[in-house]
């Protein structure tokens, strides 16, 4: 089925380095996409969301860039810090509900 | 905190038992949704509500699984005749239900099954 899925499952940066965490999206329905934040034992956080009728977003220290031709979408992380660390998930949503990844881990050494 | 509430955070149950989690949303979200998560996977969408009615519900929503939202406010997601592979984290989110409104999660409720 149509799935929302990460290209890399863990991702190790050093503190202060810019990260850039990716995700592919399969449902070319989907027009809008989030990118949550979870720390253990919290549920998702919210960072930044896009609609497919834009390329990017800037946030505070985040961007999102969405590539509709090839399905892509990424998160920029800008001078990363120890507080980063969590799992970072994409989420589509094609009807009304959203459709999440598995994430990928952002471990960030100090 | 007016953030999504979610009770117990912990309930460890033996095989059989039947469990109910609450969820109480953010005041002005009129859109709930439940959803499961196990261990290294992104959550899965099991069921939502606009206002009290209920919209959708996934085919991982077995006929033990039965969520309600009465009066269109907080909601209860309940388990019957639990088994081992309904241990995982529930999660309950809200948003404001227009088409680009993000989801709001709570902490969750882990369930252990024993």
């Amino acid at each position: 089925g149509e799935s929302v899925g990460l290209h890399l499952p863990t991702l190790s940066v050093q503190e202060g380095d810019n990260s850039i965490i990716n995700c592919a999206y399969s449902n070319s329905a989907s027009d809008y996409f989030i990118w949550y934040k979870q720390e253990s034992g919290k549920g998702p956080q919210f960072i930044i969301d896009i609609r497919s009728n834009m390329d990017k977003r800037q946030g505070q220290r985040v961007t999102v860039l969405l590539n509709k031709t090839v399905k892509h979408l990424s998160l920029q992380i800008a001078a990363t810090q120890p507080g980063d660390s969590a799992v970072y998930f994409c989420a589509e949503n094609p009807r009304g509900k959203l459709i999440f990844g598995q994430g990928t881990e952002l471990s960030v050494k100090p | 905190d007016t953030g999504v509430s979610q009770d117990p955070r912990h309930k460890i149950t033996k095989r059989g038992q039947n469990v109910t989690f609450r969820c109480d949303p953010i005041s002005e979200h009129n859109r709930l949704y439940w959803y499961r998560q196990t261990l290294g996977q992104g959550p899965e969408f099991l069921t939502y509500f606009q206002n009290e009615a209920q919209l959708e519900k996934s085919r991982l929503l077995s006929d033990r699984f039965s969520a309600e939202r009465p009066k269109g406010s907080f909601s209860t997601l309940e388990i019957q005749r639990t088994e081992q592979g309904d241990s995982a984290m529930y999660l309950c989110a809200s948003s404001l239900g227009e088409l680009s409104s993000p989801l709001h999660f709570g902490n969750g409720t882990r369930l252990t099954v024993t």
